[in-house]
């Protein structure tokens, strides 16, 4: 399983734009890359998922280089309800078969 | 919007009793899971399950762990014998049927507490 790499934690503003990129050097070609959020006490909750380029939603973007060996979160216009801890995924999505590891993910401490 | 939900939210027993947390998948969902979190911690996976087997499971998946669908739509985790380092929040998570997603709904979580 790839193993990611994230940084610890992030401070950010309401109103700006925050990007959390994580590295995944040993990327298999299987691989996909899923983000997911979690509050306090509470479950992680799936944020998107991407294999190349990029991909987005209503509530993220997700960009991934033609390597593939780093993806960047990009969560627009941050608030103060989005403080929390953001967690990069690399797996194989096969069927049942995703043993989704989680790191120790990125701790976003949104401010006033 | 359907979701897992898990009982009890909160469970305190004494090392070396059994204890069994339950969960509700969503009900056409085919793949379930159970990743625990000690406070502070990161979510760490246990076991993954599908069509009445065990998928996959971690190290931490030892012999005093063990899951059951008992009736269709409880799936169950169960602790044998616990240990204090059992204390962690325990999450269920079911996926639906689509081959390539990494999307788990995850359930709002079980604190264990062993004293």
């Amino acid at each position: 399983l790839a193993k990611t790499t994230q940084p610890i934690s992030m401070d950010s503003y309401e109103g700006q734009e925050v990007n959390i990129t994580c590295s995944h050097n040993n990327i298999a070609t299987n691989d996909y890359i899923t983000w997911y959020q979690q509050f306090p006490s509470q479950g992680p909750r799936f944020i998107i998922q991407g294999y190349k380029t990029k991909v987005t939603n209503e509530v993220a973007s997700l960009f991934i280089p033609a390597d593939r060996k780093s993806s960047t979160l990009s969560l627009p216009r941050v608030s103060l309800s989005d403080t929390a801890v953001y967690y990069c995924l690399v797996g194989v999505l096969s069927g049942g078969y995703n043993k989704l590891i989680f790191g120790a993910g990125t701790r976003l401490a949104v401010h006033p | 919007e359907p979701e897992v939900t898990q009982t009890p939210s909160h469970q305190v027993t004494q090392m070396g009793q059994e204890v069994i947390l339950r969960c509700v998948p969503i009900s056409n969902h085919l793949y379930f899971y159970w990743y625990r979190q000690i406070l502070g911690q990161k979510v760490e996976f246990l076991v993954s399950f599908y069509n009445n087997e065990i998928s996959e499971k971690s190290e931490i998946f030892d012999d005093q762990f063990s899951v059951e669908r008992p009736d269709g739509s409880n799936f169950t985790l169960k602790i044998r014998s616990t240990k204090l380092e059992d204390s962690a929040m325990y999450f269920c998570a079911s996926k639906g049927g689509q081959a390539n997603t990494g999307e788990l709904f995850f359930g709002e979580g079980s604190r264990l507490t062993v004293l």
